[in-house]
């Protein structure tokens, strides 16, 4: 298994681009999670998804988009890029077992400088 | 949303047992706790987690509390590869959810440990 495959894992954007922020994973998780990091601060959470076809926002959503067509990819696009995105991102995912808690994978992140 | 309180950061003397602390005072009947680690920008790491009982595994040891309002992470000889910021967090178990807003995964601010040679 390759875990939870985030990219680019750089990239740098100018003001009022657009672009997307690729994750997948092969563990066959359905659930899945977007998060960004900025500078010496904790994850805040943007979108998850608990399925195919089914997403929410998270703490964070503005200025964001994500979707969820297939079990194992869970792209997040930024519309119109502003320096306020720049930050690194983080993908995760779990499998929804009913019986005990599950750990969750993260990706190794993607930084986003947005000048 | 975060339902975890954790000191912003602690010191340890390498080859000594870091005690990492995490209050938890809201949490309810069907809610483990997890901890993690991110290491510089790195994504974080699965370190532990448990529901009622003391948990152990290669890497550290979680210790409930009995009203489960709290637990303690021990890394039990601490390396300076240790140093990290660790996560405390709380999740509902999978059969006990009930609404959709019980998906979400909260991170709070976290316990930055150095580890000291």
């Amino acid at each position: 298994n390759a875990g939870v495959t985030q990219t680019p894992k750089f990239r740098i954007l100018k003001i009022g681009q657009s672009m997307t922020l690729q994750c997948t994973q092969d563990m066959n998780h359905n659930y899945m999670y977007w998060y960004r990091q900025d500078p010496g601060m904790g994850l805040k959470l943007i979108y998850y998804s608990v399925g195919a076809g089914i997403t929410d926002k998270g703490e964070v959503p503005n200025g964001y988009n994500v979707s969820r067509s297939t079990t194992e990819d869970f792209p997040l696009r930024l519309e119109l890029a502003a320096p306020s995105q720049t930050s690194v991102y983080f993908c995760a995912s779990t499998l929804d077992r009913r019986d005990s808690g599950n750990t969750i994978y993260f990706g190794e992140g993607s930084w986003l400088t947005v000048v | 949303d975060a339902k975890t309180t954790q000191p912003t950061s602690m010191d340890c003397a390498e080859g000594r047992a870091a005690n990492l602390p995490c209050n938890h005072s809201t949490i309810s009947g069907n809610e483990y706790v997890y901890w993690y680690r991110q290491i510089h920008s790195q994504g974080p790491q699965y370190i532990i987690h448990g529901l009622k009982n003391n948990e152990t595994n290669e890497m550290a040891s979680l210790i409930i509390t009995e009203d489960r309002k709290s637990s303690t992470l021990i890394l039990p000889h601490a390396t300076l590869r240790d140093t990290a910021v660790y996560y405390c967090i709380v999740r509902v178990a999978t059969s006990e959810r009930s609404n959709f807003g019980n998906e979400k995964l909260t991170f709070g601010t976290g316990t930055r440990l150095t580890i000291i040679p």
